[in-house]
């Protein structure tokens, strides 16, 4: 099974900080990688899909990239709006696995 | 308005089954490849099964397999999740999705 590690497991940031979450994969997924935001007591919401590609609706400080087997998810300007907890995700073989989460909280 | 509602949520003991329903509504489902992804209490998420746009592919966790039967039925709309043999372990909030969309969740209590 492909493995992601993801980090930091947990992050306090200010208002308009820029923040950045890694995954990093334990082989290669190529661009089949996506990235969820989920707040307490909700369902997950897609952000990023393809590694790279802003869902509909995402605000633009949200963006991903890749660079070999580690794809990150930069949010620009932190906003208040932002605080909750996001995964990846690996779609690229059988079993698809998340990453552990990154619990994003306001210093 | 894209919709995905669970039912079918409830305590159960250990050894019992249970069978989860994700009513489907403002897209085509049809068209959409549908997994079950689960998160136990204070934990991260956990994909369980998907299946393929007919029917005719599934994929399940290791964990769940000759347990778990994912299904569909596309004229209904309607997706499926048929737990068998259930364990402590299973407890969780189990999501239907498209990968873009969620059902809110329903809870799965497995406890004597």
């Amino acid at each position: 099974d492909i493995q992601l590690t993801q980090s930091p497991a947990s992050l306090s940031a200010s208002p308009d900080e820029i923040v950045t979450i890694t995954c990093q994969a334990s082989q290669d997924i190529g661009s089949s990688l996506l990235w969820y935001q989920q707040k307490p007591g909700k369902s997950p919401q897609l952000l990023i899909y393809s590694a790279t590609i802003l869902a509909d609706g995402v605000p633009s400080r949200f963006s991903g990239s890749r660079s070999g087997t580690q794809y990150s998810l930069k949010i620009s300007r932190l906003q208040v709006e932002d605080i909750g907890t996001y995964y990846c995700l690996q779609v690229s073989s059988s079993p698809d696995t998340f990453g552990a989460g990154t619990k994003l909280e306001l210093k | 308005e894209v919709q995905l509602v669970e039912s079918g949520g409830v305590l159960v003991q250990p050894g019992r089954s249970m069978k989860l329903s994700c009513a489907a509504s403002g897209f085509t489902f049809s068209s959409f490849p549908m997994a079950w992804v689960r998160q136990a209490p204070t934990k991260g998420l956990e994909w369980v099964a998907t299946i393929s746009t007919s029917g005719g592919s599934t994929y399940y966790r290791d964990s769940v397999k000759g347990r778990f039967t994912i299904s569909r039925d596309n004229a209904k709309s309607t997706l499926y999740l048929q737990m068998d043999s259930l364990r402590s372990e299973d407890t969780a909030t189990y999501y239907c999705t498209t990968g873009l969309w969620w059902g809110q969740g329903v809870m799965v209590t497995v406890s004597s």
